[in-house]
């Protein structure tokens, strides 16, 4: 079954500090993957996507993610956090070949704390 | 450039109301919608998706109903609320051969 976890329900990292949060997936084939941020009571911002090609994919806010095939991973990095990174990060696949469905499956999230 | 609309931000409805959120594409013609629904703040459960007018599919039989009366418009409804229903509804829009999807700045729905 198509699944996506993100293992850390949260992640704290002092200002300054570089940051990671986790994904892995099980999707057959070559999937599309996703990642998106939420503030607090605000709809969810995209951040990057991994379609093909180089697997170090650079997004918004300084954000990068590199996508790992072997390991089926999905991380989200950036190298030097700041306070106002602190938010909700939902990581999400889609497999390209499932028909006109096509949805994206979603990780649980992960509640990212950058301390000052 | 394109923009999504939901509204309202916020809502309280006793149980038993009906309910109606509204979610509006600009900028771009024949989208993707989906209705979702956040509970306690984390993971996201998707309700309804429509690839097109009058064409809904339900992910998960509950309380709730979609429809799509025009092409950009696609709007959440239930007859009778339970208190089970609160939660936070986000709208979403994407290309039909797009890849990422862009949501509204949601709905936080109290029933009480």
């Amino acid at each position: 079954a198509q699944s996506v976890a993100q293992p850390e329900d949260q992640v704290n990292v002092a200002e300054g500090n570089p940051l990671t949060v986790k994904c892995t997936y099980s999707v057959s084939g070559n999937p599309y993957l996703f990642w998106y941020v939420q503030y607090p009571n605000r709809g969810l911002q995209f951040l990057l996507k991994y379609i093909t090609g180089d697997n170090l994919v650079k997004g918004s806010y300084g954000f990068e993610a590199e996508f790992n095939k072997s390991q089926t991973s999905f991380h989200l990095k950036k190298p030097s956090a700041l306070v106002s990174d602190s938010a909700l990060y939902f990581c999400a696949v889609r497999d390209p070949n499932a028909g006109n469905n096509r949805k994206l499956i979603w990780g649980l999230g992960t509640s990212l704390a950058v301390n000052p | 450039s394109q923009t999504i609309h939901q509204w309202p931000a916020t809502l309280v409805q006793p149980v038993g109301s009906p309910l109606s959120l509204e979610c509006t594409v600009e900028g771009t013609s024949n989208p993707n919608l989906y209705w979702y629904r956040q509970a306690a703040g984390r993971g996201l459960q998707l309700l309804f998706y429509s690839v097109g007018i009058g064409q809904i599919s339900s992910e998960v039989p509950q309380n709730l109903s979609a429809s799509r009366p025009q092409d950009r418009q696609f709007i959440l409804s239930s007859k009778k609320l339970l208190l089970s229903d609160s939660g936070f509804y986000l709208c979403a829009w994407k290309t039909g051969g797009g890849t990422e999807a862009f949501f509204g700045q949601g709905t936080r729905l109290t029933v009480v």
